[in-house]
């Protein structure tokens, strides 16, 4: 168990429709990453938020935002959804890598897998 | 730009065959690595690290030798197992917390 939860497990939703993603990270951790994986395995990183401010922005479309709250749990929201979002949705939770925090892993959950019909 | 290129897979191997999977990368500065293991239907877990040149992570059989000389991170195991079949990703963490991963690697084992 990473300590990292994710709900729901599972999403379907129609096009054009809007899907909120909820992530807790592990105890004590400030930095959370959210990452899509498509069919083809690899890993997209979307945004990463240190300690609720946004710190790094990957390939992520604007159609989807995400926020992280005071009490750290973050959300990904996703609108005007299409086909093609169709993925495993993964979050994942660190200390922060800087001033010695970069021999820290992540710790991912176990991910929402979205289907867009 | 920085970057980790891994193996394409998928690997198939027969149960306690040699492992290697080959990561090597480029990056400013001295980053961490990282091998992740991906089990159908969870996600990534941590396997072995190495945070420094000429460290050797290892975990569960698998070992990875953190070589500057040749920007590498090779990931071995000396007797796979049909559980090992998974997706197993290479990754680095640089000081300025940027985190890069490879495009992962499908292994199968066959029994």
């Amino acid at each position: 168990d990473s300590g990292v939860t994710q709900t729901p497990k599972h999403l379907i939703t129609a096009t054009g429709q809007r899907v909120t993603l909820r992530c807790s990270p592990r105890s004590g951790d400030l930095s959370v990453y959210w990452y899509q994986q498509s069919l083809d395995q690899g890993l997209q990183f979307l945004i990463q938020y240190y300690n609720g401010e946004e710190r790094a922005k990957g390939n992520i479309l604007e159609r989807f935002s995400a926020q992280q709250f005071p009490d750290l749990h973050s959300e990904l929201n996703l609108s005007s959804l299409e086909l093609g979002d169709s993925a495993l949705y993964f979050c994942a939770s660190s200390v922060w890598g800087g001033t010695g925090g970069t021999n820290s892993p992540l710790h991912f959950g176990n991910g929402t897998r979205l289907t867009v019909t | 730009g920085d970057s980790v290129t891994q193996m394409e897979g998928p690997v198939t191997l027969s149960e306690e065959a040699f492992l290697t999977i080959n990561c090597t990368y480029t990056a400013t500065g001295y980053p961490s690595l990282f091998w992740y293991v991906q089990y159908p239907g969870e996600g990534l877990q941590l396997l072995l690290k190495a945070t420094k040149a000429d460290d050797k992570g290892s975990n569960k059989g698998f070992e990875a030798t953190y070589r500057k000389e040749t920007t590498s991170f090779h990931l071995e195991k000396g007797s796979v197992q049909v559980s090992d079949s998974a997706v197993y990703f290479c990754a680095l963490r640089r000081r300025d917390d940027k985190i890069i991963f490879g495009k992962g690697t499908r292994l199968h084992i066959l029994p």
